[in-house]
């Protein structure tokens, strides 16, 4: 599979390969993270959320994983499909009552 | 069920145009967010409203522009007198509170 640095704007991997996209992010007091998938002429759609009491969620296909000393966070799809095709993005929060706080997104291109 | 709904979906105005964008949020939500998504920013908060209240508006570009939520169920935010600069996707979100947001369409804003 594919492992990306640091945000990378971009990620091409094939059809089937596992995919990894990576965020920083910018509080250490954030207690709540979601990640975000925008298809093109669409609002973003919740993927998968952690909590800051955790460090790993798993959901269908989807995995978070959440590095709270570097305050790292990044996203495992496994076997990758050409609907997975997308915009990615992470957010924070950072307390009850605020608005999330995106990161640059990722655009995710999977080849047949 | 429905989801937040957006309207215009298009606008296309001429510099110095009144714009009116509106958003219906999902039933029982209690907290509504308007952000801007363009290609240089990415995604950027603009204002948001707990229980109709605004909350946060230091996203706010400057006093061109402006938002309103006169009921649970209804939020406006309107720009006057619109510029080229303005020119972006505005999507509105809406949550229970909790972090997680759920997204409109958008409304694809085009100031010539």
């Amino acid at each position: 599979g594919e492992s990306v640095g640091l945000h990378l704007p971009t990620l091409s991997v094939q059809e089937g390969d596992n995919s990894i996209i990576n965020c920083a992010y910018s509080n250490s007091a954030s207690d709540y993270f979601i990640w975000y998938k925008q298809e093109s002429g669409k609002g973003p759609q919740f993927i998968i959320d952690i909590r800051s009491n955790m460090d790993k969620r798993q959901g269908q296909r989807v995995t978070v994983l959440l590095n709270k000393t570097v305050k790292h966070l990044s996203l495992q799809i496994a076997a990758t499909q050409p609907g997975d095709s997308a915009v990615y993005f992470c957010a924070e929060h950072l307390q009850a009552g605020t608005a999330l706080i995106f990161g640059k997104g990722t655009t995710l291109s999977v080849s047949s | 069920d429905a989801g937040v709904i957006q309207s215009p979906r298009h606008e296309v105005t001429e510099m110095g145009q009144e714009v009116t964008l509106r958003c219906k949020p999902i039933s029982g939500h209690n907290s509504l967010f308007w952000y801007r998504q363009t290609m240089m920013r990415g995604l950027e908060l603009l204002i948001y409203f707990n229980n109709n209240v605004p909350i946060d508006d230091s996203g706010m570009p400057e006093d061109r522009f402006s938002a309103k939520m006169p009921n649970a169920s209804f939020s406006t935010l309107k720009i006057q007198p619109s510029e080229p600069r303005d020119s972006a996707v505005y999507f509105c979100a809406s949550g229970q509170g909790n972090g997680e947001l759920f997204f409109g369409e958008g409304s694809r804003l085009t100031v010539l």
